[in-house]
């Protein structure tokens, strides 16, 4: 089946810019998403790339999408200490009535005032 | 507007014990799922149902039960819990067309003894 792949880890300064990657194996998704969880909260929609797009800006946040090397990643500027979380990104897959997500098993952004 | 809601937020059983998870969306939306959160797995899909009416399988179904009750509201049972099944559940809602956000719940923590 469809495997997406994060690093586990991430420790970044406050103010400093972070970088989260994600791999994924479904060329045929049509939406790439990342979602942000708070300790001990849901999972909050950060943002979306349409498959056929290469980058998408939305305020701090900036999602390139790389379709030849599956790979997706999600720029943060000027990190701030609210931004600790962990971080999915997720694939949509077609199969059947509706579509499902293939989550990554997260990133952990640590920022460090 | 709640969105998605689930109940309750924190359970212990006792293995063997039976118990049900519920979530409810306020979105119109037709399509719901439940996942399962466990260190370093991700988000694994329990069961979802596209609509009204129809339940499907999921990546890791086995030992749970789901019930599409009406348009808003998707239950997840256990029918004699074991502690494999300690995980922190996650209910999400979508619209169920192409472009297919889900929203999530808050999630439920549950620990089988």
């Amino acid at each position: 089946g469809e495997d997406v792949e994060q690093s586990l880890f991430l420790s970044v300064r406050e103010g400093d810019s972070s970088v989260i990657n994600c791999t994924y194996t479904d060329s045929s998704s049509t939406y790439l998403y990342w979602y942000k969880q708070e300790p001990g909260a849901g999972l909050q929609l950060l943002t979306y790339i349409f498959s056929n797009m290469d980058m998408k800006q939305d305020q701090r946040l900036t999602v390139l999408l790389n379709k030849k090397d599956k790979h997706l990643s999600l720029r943060i500027a000027d990190t701030q200490t609210g931004d600790s979380a962990i971080y999915f990104c997720a694939e949509s897959w077609r199969g059947g009535a509706t579509n499902k997500l293939i989550f990554g098993t997260g990133t952990l952004l640590a920022v460090q005032p | 507007n709640a969105g998605v809601t689930q109940t309750p937020k924190f359970q212990v059983l006792k293995t063997g014990q039976s118990m049900t998870l519920q979530c409810a969306q306020d979105m119109n939306h037709n399509s719901m799922y439940w996942y399962r959160q466990d260190p370093g797995m991700g988000l694994r899909l329990i069961y979802y149902s596209a609509s009204e009416g129809t339940t499907d399988k999921g990546e890791v179904p086995n030992g749970y039960n789901v019930s599409r009750l009406n348009k808003r509201e998707f239950s997840l049972r256990l029918e004699s819990a074991a502690p494999s099944q300690t995980s922190v559940y996650f209910c999400a809602s979508s619209a169920g067309r192409d472009r297919d956000t889900q929203y999530f719940g808050p999630g439920t923590r549950l620990t089988v003894l």
